[in-house]
């Protein structure tokens, strides 16, 4: 299995520009997870989705950030209108979530956006 | 809401020792505890969990322990080597919500 996979790893913009962060989680995963870390915050979670489903998304920061996930195997996070202090590592995480049994959740390489 | 406190942050520990790091989780419901590791510059790696129908699950030199009653849970290295170094985060996973909750992570610095 490949893992997590996202693109692209590294993104360089300017402020006012759309962003757009792409993930494949696992196969046979049925939750999706985006994180940002910066070393002020941390790792934040963002919006998270089960089967397809956005389930909590009150970690996005403002409407600024939007995030979708038309199938099971890919999911996009977009930034628009992106600012500075939107710079961070972007994490995709997946995991096979069965009600009372949770399994485990990997992370992908992640995405370092910055924007000047 | 859910919180997960975890200490200490910073983890300085001479090679051969012993590193141990805490975290308290504020739901009863959580149901699941993993413990990553991040090397700088990479993803957090998944090193061990545990599940809360156990107290205690060891894989080498690293073993986790768990306290429901007293809502903590625990990372333990042992006979520590310079790439034990990284940060480690906890977290733990609420039963139901699917979702997972991160301690503040603690850099662990293992001395040569």
């Amino acid at each position: 299995d490949a893992g997590v996979i996202q693109s692209p790893r590294h993104e360089v913009t300017e402020m006012g520009q759309e962003v757009t962060l792409r993930c494949k989680p696992i196969s046979g995963h049925n939750s999706l997870f985006w994180y940002r870390q910066t070393m002020m915050r941390g790792l934040e979670l963002l919006i998270y989705f089960n089967n397809n489903v956005p389930i909590d998304d009150s970690g996005m920061p403002e409407d600024r950030f939007s995030a979708k996930m038309p199938n099971a195997s890919f999911s996009t996070l977009k930034i628009q209108p992106s600012e500075p202090r939107d710079s961070a590592v972007y994490f995709c995480a997946s995991s096979l979530v069965l009600y009372r049994a949770p399994y485990e959740q990997y992370f992908g390489p992640g995405t370092r956006l910055t924007v000047t | 809401g859910e919180n997960v406190e975890q200490h200490p942050s910073t983890l300085s520990v001479q090679e051969g020792d012993s590193a141990v790091i805490k975290c308290t989780y504020s739901d009863s419901a959580s149901n699941y505890f993993p413990w990553y590791k991040q090397e700088l510059g990479k993803r957090p790696q998944l090193i061990i969990d545990i599940r809360s129908n156990v107290g205690e699950k060891k894989d080498q030199r690293i073993a986790v322990t768990l306290n429901k009653t007293a809502k903590h849970f625990s990372l333990h290295i042992t006979e520590t080597q310079p790439e034990d170094s990284a940060v480690y985060f906890c977290a733990a996973l609420t039963s139901g919500t699917y979702k997972y909750i991160f301690g503040t992570g603690t850099r662990l610095k293992v001395l040569a």
